[in-house]
Protein backbone atom coordinates (compact mmCIF):
# COMPACT_ATOMS: atom_id res chain seq x y z
CA UNK A 1 0.00 0.00 0.00
CA UNK A 2 1.11 3.26 -0.89
CA UNK A 3 2.84 5.22 1.99
CA UNK A 4 3.44 8.77 2.86
CA UNK A 5 5.15 10.13 6.50
CA UNK A 6 6.62 12.94 7.31
CA UNK A 7 8.93 14.36 10.22
CA UNK A 8 9.03 15.83 12.49
CA UNK A 9 5.45 16.41 13.47
CA UNK A 10 6.43 19.89 14.87
CA UNK A 11 9.12 21.95 14.28
CA UNK A 12 9.87 25.01 16.47
CA UNK A 13 12.54 26.93 15.09
CA UNK A 14 14.11 30.26 16.29
CA UNK A 15 14.05 33.30 13.39
CA UNK A 16 16.95 32.51 11.19
CA UNK A 17 17.85 29.15 12.48
CA UNK A 18 17.83 27.16 9.00
CA UNK A 19 15.97 23.30 9.15
CA UNK A 20 14.72 20.71 6.98
CA UNK A 21 11.30 18.51 6.73
CA UNK A 22 11.22 15.41 5.99
CA UNK A 23 8.85 13.04 3.49
CA UNK A 24 9.28 9.65 2.77
CA UNK A 25 7.72 7.53 0.76
CA UNK A 26 6.57 4.06 -0.27
CA UNK A 27 4.77 3.47 -3.63
CA UNK A 28 4.87 2.08 -6.73
CA UNK A 29 5.61 3.76 -9.79
CA UNK A 30 6.50 7.40 -8.45
CA UNK A 31 4.71 9.99 -10.60
CA UNK A 32 5.14 13.12 -8.97
CA UNK A 33 5.85 14.05 -4.86
CA UNK A 34 3.97 17.38 -4.14
CA UNK A 35 4.80 20.49 -1.30
CA UNK A 36 1.79 22.38 0.17
CA UNK A 37 1.43 25.23 2.83
CA UNK A 38 -1.67 25.13 4.73
CA UNK A 39 -1.96 28.00 7.05
CA UNK A 40 -4.24 27.82 10.12
CA UNK A 41 -8.25 28.08 8.85
CA UNK A 42 -7.36 27.97 5.58
CA UNK A 43 -6.90 24.97 2.74
CA UNK A 44 -3.28 23.80 1.52
CA UNK A 45 -1.41 25.85 -1.14
CA UNK A 46 0.74 24.47 -3.86
CA UNK A 47 4.53 25.18 -3.61
CA UNK A 48 6.19 22.26 -5.49
CA UNK A 49 6.29 19.76 -7.96
CA UNK A 50 9.02 17.00 -7.82
CA UNK A 51 9.38 14.31 -10.78
CA UNK A 52 12.79 12.60 -10.62
CA UNK A 53 15.46 11.80 -8.14
CA UNK A 54 17.96 14.25 -7.92
CA UNK A 55 15.21 17.05 -8.80
CA UNK A 56 15.19 20.60 -6.78
CA UNK A 57 12.91 23.58 -6.84
CA UNK A 58 13.51 26.78 -4.99
CA UNK A 59 11.11 29.32 -4.20
CA UNK A 60 12.44 32.25 -1.69
CA UNK A 61 13.54 30.33 1.71
CA UNK A 62 12.21 27.39 0.59
CA UNK A 63 14.06 24.45 -1.33
CA UNK A 64 12.73 20.80 -1.97
CA UNK A 65 14.82 18.17 -3.50
CA UNK A 66 13.97 14.36 -3.92
CA UNK A 67 15.70 11.08 -3.60
CA UNK A 68 14.11 7.69 -4.32
CA UNK A 69 12.88 7.02 -1.21
CA UNK A 70 11.97 10.66 0.63
CA UNK A 71 11.97 14.41 0.03
CA UNK A 72 13.65 17.23 2.33
CA UNK A 73 12.30 21.03 2.19
CA UNK A 74 14.85 22.79 3.35
CA UNK A 75 14.33 26.20 4.78
CA UNK A 76 17.14 28.59 4.90
CA UNK A 77 16.97 31.61 7.49
CA UNK A 78 13.33 31.39 8.25
CA UNK A 79 11.22 33.97 9.34
CA UNK A 80 8.39 33.82 11.58
CA UNK A 81 5.80 34.54 8.34
CA UNK A 82 6.83 31.01 7.34
CA UNK A 83 4.78 29.37 10.55
CA UNK A 84 2.32 27.17 9.07
CA UNK A 85 1.74 23.77 8.35
CA UNK A 86 3.76 21.90 5.47
CA UNK A 87 1.79 18.39 3.69
CA UNK A 88 3.42 16.29 1.60
CA UNK A 89 1.82 14.70 -1.18
CA UNK A 90 2.75 11.83 -3.70
CA UNK A 91 0.68 10.62 -6.84
CA UNK A 92 1.27 7.15 -8.86
CA UNK A 93 1.58 6.31 -12.41
CA UNK A 94 -1.75 3.54 -11.38
CA UNK A 95 -4.13 5.73 -9.84
CA UNK A 96 -5.63 9.15 -9.79
CA UNK A 97 -4.75 9.70 -6.49
CA UNK A 98 -3.09 12.30 -4.70
CA UNK A 99 -1.50 10.79 -1.03
CA UNK A 100 -0.97 13.14 1.23
CA UNK A 101 0.92 13.05 4.09
CA UNK A 102 -0.09 14.31 7.99
CA UNK A 103 1.49 17.20 7.55
CA UNK A 104 4.65 19.14 9.66
CA UNK A 105 3.58 22.13 12.20
CA UNK A 106 6.06 24.65 11.66
CA UNK A 107 6.66 27.51 14.46
CA UNK A 108 9.55 30.29 13.77
CA UNK A 109 9.62 32.68 16.58
CA UNK A 110 11.19 36.10 16.18
CA UNK B 1 -12.96 37.05 -4.83
CA UNK B 2 -11.77 33.76 -3.87
CA UNK B 3 -11.19 31.29 -6.73
CA UNK B 4 -12.75 28.24 -4.87
CA UNK B 5 -15.65 29.13 -2.10
CA UNK B 6 -16.80 26.84 -0.02
CA UNK B 7 -20.41 27.37 1.74
CA UNK B 8 -20.82 27.09 4.36
CA UNK B 9 -17.56 27.43 6.34
CA UNK B 10 -19.25 25.99 9.67
CA UNK B 11 -21.91 23.57 10.42
CA UNK B 12 -22.79 21.80 13.69
CA UNK B 13 -25.00 19.05 13.05
CA UNK B 14 -27.07 16.22 14.50
CA UNK B 15 -26.65 12.64 14.07
CA UNK B 16 -28.71 11.12 11.14
CA UNK B 17 -29.51 14.17 9.66
CA UNK B 18 -28.60 15.04 5.72
CA UNK B 19 -25.94 17.63 4.93
CA UNK B 20 -24.69 18.91 1.69
CA UNK B 21 -21.65 20.91 1.86
CA UNK B 22 -21.24 23.27 -1.63
CA UNK B 23 -18.12 23.93 -4.37
CA UNK B 24 -17.91 26.71 -6.58
CA UNK B 25 -15.18 27.65 -8.77
CA UNK B 26 -14.26 30.79 -10.73
CA UNK B 27 -11.18 29.55 -12.39
CA UNK B 28 -12.66 27.67 -14.96
CA UNK B 29 -11.05 24.05 -14.52
CA UNK B 30 -12.66 20.78 -15.42
CA UNK B 31 -11.69 19.02 -12.69
CA UNK B 32 -12.76 18.47 -9.07
CA UNK B 33 -12.38 16.86 -5.50
CA UNK B 34 -13.68 16.52 -2.44
CA UNK B 35 -11.15 15.72 0.80
CA UNK B 36 -11.36 15.30 4.10
CA UNK B 37 -9.07 16.54 6.77
CA UNK B 38 -8.69 14.91 10.24
CA UNK B 39 -6.23 16.01 13.00
CA UNK B 40 -3.00 13.58 12.69
CA UNK B 41 -4.07 12.21 9.67
CA UNK B 42 -3.41 13.63 6.14
CA UNK B 43 -5.88 14.90 3.58
CA UNK B 44 -7.94 11.61 2.56
CA UNK B 45 -9.51 12.37 -1.21
CA UNK B 46 -13.65 11.15 -0.95
CA UNK B 47 -14.85 11.66 -4.78
CA UNK B 48 -13.29 13.41 -7.69
CA UNK B 49 -15.07 14.47 -11.02
CA UNK B 50 -12.99 15.40 -14.22
CA UNK B 51 -16.28 16.63 -16.14
CA UNK B 52 -19.56 16.97 -15.49
CA UNK B 53 -19.89 13.49 -16.52
CA UNK B 54 -17.33 12.08 -14.76
CA UNK B 55 -17.58 11.13 -10.86
CA UNK B 56 -15.26 9.05 -9.80
CA UNK B 57 -14.60 7.21 -6.02
CA UNK B 58 -11.69 8.31 -3.69
CA UNK B 59 -10.09 6.55 -0.95
CA UNK B 60 -13.07 6.88 1.71
CA UNK B 61 -16.44 7.37 -0.31
CA UNK B 62 -18.28 5.16 2.00
CA UNK B 63 -21.35 7.24 3.54
CA UNK B 64 -20.92 10.16 1.22
CA UNK B 65 -22.43 11.16 -2.25
CA UNK B 66 -21.77 13.77 -4.61
CA UNK B 67 -22.87 15.97 -7.75
CA UNK B 68 -21.84 17.86 -10.20
CA UNK B 69 -24.27 20.53 -11.15
CA UNK B 70 -22.12 22.28 -13.99
CA UNK B 71 -18.41 22.44 -14.71
CA UNK B 72 -18.17 25.20 -11.19
CA UNK B 73 -20.17 23.09 -8.90
CA UNK B 74 -19.59 20.12 -6.94
CA UNK B 75 -21.75 19.26 -3.84
CA UNK B 76 -21.08 16.66 -1.48
CA UNK B 77 -23.38 15.07 0.59
CA UNK B 78 -23.81 12.89 3.80
CA UNK B 79 -26.89 11.51 3.66
CA UNK B 80 -27.29 10.43 7.53
CA UNK B 81 -24.59 12.35 9.28
CA UNK B 82 -22.78 10.33 11.78
CA UNK B 83 -19.96 11.87 14.60
CA UNK B 84 -17.32 10.17 13.03
CA UNK B 85 -17.69 12.26 9.98
CA UNK B 86 -16.88 15.39 12.30
CA UNK B 87 -13.79 16.88 10.51
CA UNK B 88 -12.64 19.90 8.21
CA UNK B 89 -13.76 19.33 4.50
CA UNK B 90 -12.15 21.07 1.30
CA UNK B 91 -12.53 21.19 -2.22
CA UNK B 92 -10.09 21.16 -4.73
CA UNK B 93 -9.66 21.97 -8.49
CA UNK B 94 -7.07 21.10 -11.39
CA UNK B 95 -6.46 22.37 -14.84
CA UNK B 96 -6.81 19.05 -17.56
CA UNK B 97 -3.28 20.77 -18.70
CA UNK B 98 -1.41 20.76 -15.31
CA UNK B 99 -3.56 17.84 -13.06
CA UNK B 100 -0.99 17.68 -10.55
CA UNK B 101 -1.39 21.28 -9.19
CA UNK B 102 -4.51 21.64 -7.34
CA UNK B 103 -5.81 24.82 -6.12
CA UNK B 104 -7.85 24.48 -2.72
CA UNK B 105 -10.95 26.24 -1.28
CA UNK B 106 -10.73 27.37 2.81
CA UNK B 107 -12.65 24.94 4.03
CA UNK B 108 -15.60 23.44 5.71
CA UNK B 109 -15.68 22.58 9.07
CA UNK B 110 -18.46 20.07 10.13
CA UNK B 111 -19.17 18.73 13.64
CA UNK B 112 -21.70 15.90 13.58
CA UNK B 113 -23.23 15.80 17.42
Amino acid sequence: EDQVTQSPEALRLQEGESSSLNCSYTVSGLRGLFWYRQDPGKGPEFLFTLYSAGEEKEKERLKATLTKKESFLHITAPKPEDSATYLCAVRTHNNNDMRFGAGTRLTVKP
Amino acid sequence: DADVTQTPRNRITKTGKRIMLECSQTKGHDRMYWYRQDPGLGLQLIYYSFDVKDINKGEISDGYSVSRQAQAKFSLSLESAIPNQTALYFCATSDYRDTDTQYFGPGTRLTVL
